[in-house]
């Protein structure tokens, strides 16, 4: 198993660029996450699916858009980049059930994306 | 929402010491909480976890406890190493909700 995958590692955007941040796992998980990690506020939700065709908005949705066609994958979409967007980017998957309920699965991360925005 | 809290943000201990890491939620509902401990550069990974139905848990050098009815947890390491030296991050999950994690504790482990 590759656990959760992120694509790219490292990405520079000029301001105004769009792009997609690739998410994907083969554990067969039903929840899948967006955070982002920047220096001294830990961990803050983006956006979350709980299944295929299902998604909603964190803590700090505003600036990126999510979809979820497929259970394995679960790409991040920055619609017009601006430096405030400069952060390290982590997806993370864990076990719900196909209605969200929690099974007290903890989550797992991929090595993240680091996005500078010039 | 639910609210975590984390102290201390930065703790210092000479190797072989012991290390303590609090944290509280505010929800009541919470009832699972994960460790995570992120080294420079690398991605979260988790250590240690505890569901609201048990007060304590270990695994080698460490251990988590929990207080429902004060609403905090805290993680235990003892006889630390230099590579237990990382950032260390709590969680709280109510069940069917979203994960919400303490803002982090970066612990030095000093030889």
């Amino acid at each position: 198993n590759a656990g959760v995958t992120q694509t790219p590692k490292f990405q520079v955007l000029k301001t105004g660029q769009s792009m997609t941040l690739q998410c994907a796992q083969d554990m067969n998980h039903e929840y899948m996450s967006w955070y982002r990690q920047d220096p001294g506020m830990g961990l803050r939700l983006i956006h979350y699916s709980v299944g295929a065709g299902i998604t909603d908005q964190g803590e700090v949705p505003n600036g990126y858009n999510v979809s979820r066609s497929t259970t394995e994958d679960f790409p991040l979409r920055l619609l017009s980049a601006a430096p405030s967007q400069t952060s390290v980017y982590f997806c993370a998957s864990s076990r719900r059930s196909t209605r969200g309920s929690s099974y007290n699965s903890p989550l797992h991360f991929g090595n993240g994306t680091r996005l500078t925005v010039t | 929402g639910e609210n975590v809290e984390q102290h201390p943000s930065t703790l210092s201990v000479q190797e072989g010491d012991s290390a303590v890491i609090k944290c509280t939620y505010s929800d009541s509902a919470s009832n699972y909480f994960p460790w995570y401990k992120q080294e420079l550069g690398k991605r979260p990974q988790l250590i240690i976890d505890i569901r609201s139905n048990v007060g304590e848990k270990k695994d080698q050098r460490i251990a988590v406890t929990l207080n429902k009815t004060a609403k905090h947890f805290s993680l235990h390491i003892t006889e630390t190493q230099p590579e237990d030296s990382a950032v260390y991050f709590c969680a709280a999950e109510n069940y069917g909700q979203n994960f919400v994690f303490g803002p982090g504790t970066r612990l030095s482990v000093l030889p």
